[in-house]
């Protein structure tokens, strides 16, 4: 099975602050990964697809990245709307998760 | 619009079998894969599994020998069915379906069902 690491679990940032958060593929999976933002009580949002494609109505400071198995979520100019609990996933064999960034304000 | 939305009972026996629906509308069964994604309280997401457009099912290997997938695409809907239900099995369960853009991503979920597993 493939397993997605994610780093870091936690982050505090401040607002219009460069934030970056990674996930590391146990072996290649192209670019099937995917991102999602996920606030308490709410369902995830897609958030990048394809590994570097944004979805639909996601505001532009997004972005991702690959290096090898290596995989980046940035937010440009850290907004308080973008508080909450990012996952990676991989759908290149079956679908895994990442274990989760919480992210919060400083 | 596409919408999901999932139903069944809130709370489940040990070593009961759970039964969720997922009915969805704005778009076709035949058309697009609906998964299943759980999320124990306080964790992580955990796909489950999944039926295809064609009507063929995925599982989490994990999960596999407790867990169907099924649909009734005259009814748009898909269905769960999880035995020997453990205190571990405790989560919400959403349902989700495949991004059109490929690479196997979700883009429209349900709000989720929360299943407690409890004598």
């Amino acid at each position: 099975d493939i397993q997605m690491t994610q780093s870091p679990a936690s982050l505090s940032a401040s607002l219009e602050e460069i934030v970056t958060i990674t996930c590391q593929a146990s072996q290649d999976i192209g670019n099937w990964l995917s991102w999602y933002q996920q606030k308490p009580g709410k369902s995830p949002q897609l958030l990048i697809y394809g590994a570097t494609s944004l979805a639909d109505g996601v505001p532009s400071r997004f972005s991702g990245s690959r290096s090898g198995t290596q995989y980046s979520l940035k937010i440009s100019r850290l907004q308080v709307e973008d508080i909450g609990i990012y996952y990676c996933l991989q759908a290149y064999s079956a679908w895994t998760f990442g274990g989760g960034t919480k992210l919060e304000l400083k | 619009q596409v919408q999901l939305k999932e139903s069944g009972p809130g709370l489940v026996q040990p070593s009961q079998t759970l039964s969720l629906t997922c009915t969805v509308s704005g778009f076709s069964l035949t058309s697009n894969s609906v998964h299943w994604v759980r999320q124990p309280p306080g964790k992580g997401l955990e796909w489950v599994g999944a039926i295809w457009s064609g009507g063929s099912t995925d599982y989490n290997s994990a999960l596999k020998s407790r867990l169907s997938i099924s649909r009734d695409t005259s009814k748009s809907q898909v269905f769960l069915k999880m035995n020997s239900l453990q205190t571990e099995d405790t989560a919400i369960y959403f349902c989700t379906r495949i991004h059109y853009g490929g690479y196997g991503g979700f883009d429209y979920w349900g709000q989720g069902v929360m299943v407690t597993v409890s004598s």
